[in-house]
């Protein structure tokens, strides 16, 4: 079964950098996109940008331009989401998310990002 | 900060029907329709219905997706207590070359 598996909970410093990984199994990892969104608590969700694991081609939404790092390693099928210059407003839940647009949507169990001095 | 609009709230008593809305532009909704997610507290959001208003395998047949122009909807008909939720919209949006999202509608089952 289709599974994505993320690190763990996170605490960083302001100014800090925080690299997020989504490990993949049930599927053919180089298949689907993997998109990341995140959400702050009590907040809507926030799209950060797309990866395809395939060409490691990449798209960032304006906002995160410059500062996120969105990479993969296929032999491992896993996926990495790294945020740097870290803000207390940064700190939230960090998904990743398979195929967005289509039937094989599915988001991984979220990683929560506390940015605290 | 949303670039979709959805009421904040809808309420609605059980078995009765909801018609959740989402508005964008030509760039976002009016071109390329929306996705919609229902979000349980705690919980990652779930696919409910993808581009073209199609409904993933599982969904119940109870919602629908549909689009006119730059409004998209989702019509959740004998509203049950599980539909009670947070549901958002989003949209891939040409111009931004960016998903867009709502800022969520929270549905109350009455």
């Amino acid at each position: 079964q289709v599974q994505l598996v993320q690190s763990g909970a996170e605490v960083k410093k302001p100014g800090a950098s925080v690299k997020v990984s989504c490990k993949a199994s049930g599927y053919t990892f180089t298949s689907f996109d993997i998109n990341w969104v995140r959400q702050a608590t009590g907040q809507g969700l926030e799209w950060m940008g797309w990866m395809h694991p395939n060409s490691g081609s990449t798209g960032y939404a304006q906002k995160f331009q410059g500062r996120v790092s969105m990479t993969r390693d296929t032999s491992t099928s896993t996926a990495y989401m790294e945020l740097s210059s870290l803000r207390s407003e940064d700190t939230a839940v960090y998904y990743c998310v398979r195929d967005y647009s289509g039937n094989s949507h599915y988001w991984g169990p979220g990683t929560l990002v506390t940015v605290s001095s | 900060q949303a670039g979709l609009t959805q009421p904040p709230s809808v309420s609605k008593g059980l078995r009765q029907t909801a018609t959740l809305t989402c508005t964008g532009n030509g760039n976002n909704v009016g071109n390329e329709g929306a996705v919609w997610l229902q979000q349980h507290q705690g919980h990652p959001p779930k696919l409910l219905s993808y581009r073209n208003n199609n409904r993933p395998s599982g969904i119940s047949e109870r919602l629908s997706a549909s689009r006119s122009g730059n409004t998209a909807a989702l019509t959740i008909s004998g509203l049950q207590p599980e539909d009670e939720g947070d549901y958002y919209c989003s949209a891939w949006d040409n111009s931004l070359r960016a998903w867009v999202f709502g800022g969520g509608t929270t549905l109350t089952v009455l």
